[in-house]
């Protein structure tokens, strides 16, 4: 089946920019998002982009689509204590989001 | 904005005993969805469910569970007979068009708690 991958962990200093990055397997996913998610809190959607975009910024996001190798990023400029979560990487598949296992970031002083 | 809702936030249970948790989508959406988050795992897809019945279900969704938009604004999972293993945060999500159509918006999360 279709698949979403992405690393366990990111460790940052506080102030500086966050990659996380995530590939995914079905060409024809048309949606492809990431969720933020807090200790024992619910999915929050940060932002998606559209597969016939390859770049997407809102404020400190950035987000990067490589359609071709199926890459998607996520960068967060500035990174501060309250962005440490889990980030989820979710691509569209048919009827169903594919799910990532999720980046843990976490913020270094 | 408009948000999906849902409750209990927590629900803790025995096993062998039925849950219903409950959603209320946003209210011009067609499309609605059962997902779940076994601690420390993956997010996976339960159930689609259009048109007041299921679109597409993983075969996680067997017959101990279903799903019924009993009125016009809620959206109910039952698990019939829970067992140990269907501890996890279940998350409902609505949208107004068919899977690659938009944006896909999710609840809080009910999270389960069967002893």
């Amino acid at each position: 089946g279709e698949d979403v991958e992405q690393s366990l962990f990111l460790s940052v200093r506080e102030g500086d920019s966050s990659v996380i990055n995530c590939t995914y397997t079905d060409s024809s996913s048309t949606y492809l998002y990431w969720y933020k998610q807090e200790p024992g809190a619910g999915l929050q959607l940060l932002t998606y982009i559209f597969s016939n975009m390859d770049m997407k910024q809102d404020q400190r996001l950035t987000v990067l689509l490589n359609k071709k190798d199926k890459h998607l990023s996520l960068r967060i400029a500035d990174t501060q204590t309250g962005d440490s979560a889990i980030y989820f990487c979710a691509a569209d598949s048919n009827y169903q989001l594919i799910w990532g296992a999720g980046t843990k970031l976490i913020i270094k002083p | 904005e408009p948000e999906v809702t849902q409750t209990p936030s927590h629900q803790v249970t025995q096993m062998g005993q039925e849950v219903i948790l409950r959603c209320v989508p946003i209210s011009n959406h067609l499309y609605f969805y059962w997902y779940r988050q076994i601690l420390g795992q993956k997010v996976e897809f339960l159930v689609s469910f259009y048109n007041n019945e299921i679109s597409e279900k993983s075969e996680i969704f067997d017959d101990q569970f279903s799903v019924e938009r009993p009125d016009g604004s809620n959206f109910t999972l039952k698990i019939r007979s829970t067992k140990l293993e269907d501890s996890a945060m279940y998350f409902c999500a609505s949208r107004k068009g068919p899977a690659n159509t938009g944006e896909l918006f999710f609840g809080e999360g009910s999270r389960l708690t069967v002893l």
